[in-house]
């Protein structure tokens, strides 16, 4: 069982937006604007696309985008593309003895 | 560019042990925290330990807390894991991954298979 609670799948056609949530606690997500995205294409290592709750790094494109509220994060992508298609999974900094949670993943589907 | 390359893996009994190596380079390996990520066979990520830049402070799953040691060499760039007392849900693909300017992996290698089978 995972720290954070993302749905296991989703799905979208292309040129829509999707959102996927990723569900904390107040001591994790709640706690802390640490909250990042990884993006993870099959058989590769996953790649950050949003640090720090809405931050993108240099390349990533513009249609991610990431927020908060409470103990929830969420990460919309818009004008869904078939590159988009991967799993997706959270992570948060943590005050417990651990340094880092992540969710369980998510599977998106571009229909 | 940053490359983080990992190696060490393979097929190991139970009870075993196995030491990971990561080797860093493309940046200042000795100003940066690293972490060792670990992904069972079909399923999600799972960090496993940490070390801050001067190797003073590490940190550990409850999951592998007290069987695995991390580790860093800055004179040799590179980062270890070793993992002593391995049991069949060590079983994953073991990533390291370096500690961006804030709380994220920014770069990851592309990891190392440890099997843990009789």
């Amino acid at each position: 069982q995972s720290a954070l609670t993302q749905p296991a799948s989703v799905s979208g056609s292309p040129g829509q937006s999707i959102t996927i949530s990723c569900t904390g606690t107040s001591s994790d997500v709640g706690a802390y604007n640490y909250v990042s995205w990884y993006q993870q294409h099959p058989g590769k290592a996953p790649k950050v696309i949003i640090y720090d709750v809405s931050i993108r790094p240099s390349g990533v494109s513009n249609r991610f985008s990431g927020s908060k509220s409470g103990n929830t994060a969420s990460l919309t992508i818009s004008g869904l593309q078939a590159e988009d298609e991967a799993d997706y999974y959270c992570s948060s900094y943590t005050s417990t003895s651990t340094l880092e949670v992540f969710g369980g993943g998510t599977k998106l589907t571009v229909l | 560019q940053v490359q983080l390359v990992e190696s060490g893996g393979g097929l190991v009994q139970p009870g075993g042990s196995l030491r990971l190596s990561c080797a860093a380079s493309g940046f200042t390996f000795s100003n940066y925290y690293m972490n060792w990520i670990r992904q069972a066979p079909g399923k999600g990520l799972e960090w496993i330990s940490y070390i801050s830049s001067d190797g003073r402070t590490t940190l550990y799953a409850d999951s592998v807390k007290g069987r695995f040691t991390i580790s860093r060499d800055s004179a040799k760039n590179s980062l270890y894991l070793q993992m002593d007392s391995l049991r069949a849900e060590d079983t994953a693909l073991y990533y390291c991954a370096r500690r961006g300017g804030s709380q994220y992996n920014d770069f990851w290698g592309q990891g190392s298979l440890v099997t843990v089978s009789s």
